[in-house]
């Protein structure tokens, strides 16, 4: 069964502390991994999209890169509007998009 | 230009009514996804279609649940006996052609069954 694991839960930052958030996934035959950020009473904004291990994509503070096993999105020098709940997801061989269950990041100023 | 809509944003049922929630997907969208959200986790897949098609409802929780496109655009979700389990965000996303493609979502129903 296709599955996605994210952590942390929940981070908190200081304004300008750089981190990573983790994304595991299990699928068989991935098609692309998909990055999205939801703010409350929202739905999912895109992000990114990854296709094979050892791609890297970036926007403004944020970078995702992707391994065979897992992804990372990089937050650097992050601000409090980047403050959100950033959801993974994965698809593989059945094409539906199996997301986690996201990390809520907040950014203190 | 004009992202998914979601209609209503917020709907309260008592247990036992029938409920019919409304997406509007990007204009020329060929793909609409259906997603249940409950509180604290991510979306699960619920349906998709495919122009008027509906290609998998593997995700349907019941048969109480049933969603159409008649017309190839407009989705209907409809939830009839509403139970509390049922309480969630019902979000809508669309994607250009297919499910490889990007799904952009949009805001989504509050459903509260009581």
């Amino acid at each position: 069964e296709d599955q996605v694991t994210q952590s942390p839960e929940a981070l908190r930052l200081q304004e300008g502390e750089s981190s990573s958030l983790n994304c595991s996934y299990t699928v068989s035959g991935l098609r692309g991994l998909f990055w999205y950020r939801q703010d409350p009473g929202k739905g999912p904004e895109f992000l990114f999209t990854l296709y094979s291990a050892g791609e890297e994509k970036e926007k403004e503070r944020l970078k995702a890169t992707l391994t065979k096993k897992e992804s990372f999105l990089h937050i650097t020098a992050p601000k409090p509007e980047d403050s959100a709940t950033y959801l993974c997801a994965a698809q593989g061989g059945s094409e539906k998009l199996v997301f986690g269950k996201g990390t809520k990041l907040t950014v203190n100023p | 230009g004009a992202g998914v809509s979601q209609s209503p944003r917020y709907k309260v049922a008592k247990r036992g009514q029938d409920v019919a929630l409304r997406c509007d997907p990007i204009s020329g969208h060929v793909s609409l996804f259906w997603y249940q959200q409950a509180l604290g986790q991510g979306p699960e897949f619920l349906t998709y279609f495919q122009n008027e098609a509906q290609l998998d409802k593997s995700g349907l929780p019941s048969d109480r649940f049933f969603a159409e496109r008649p017309e190839g655009s407009v989705s209907t979700l409809k939830i009839q006996r509403t139970q509390q389990e049922d309480s969630a965000v019902y979000l809508c996303a669309s994607s250009l052609f297919g499910t490889t493609d990007t799904q952009y979502f949009g805001p989504g129903t509050r459903l509260t069954v009581l």
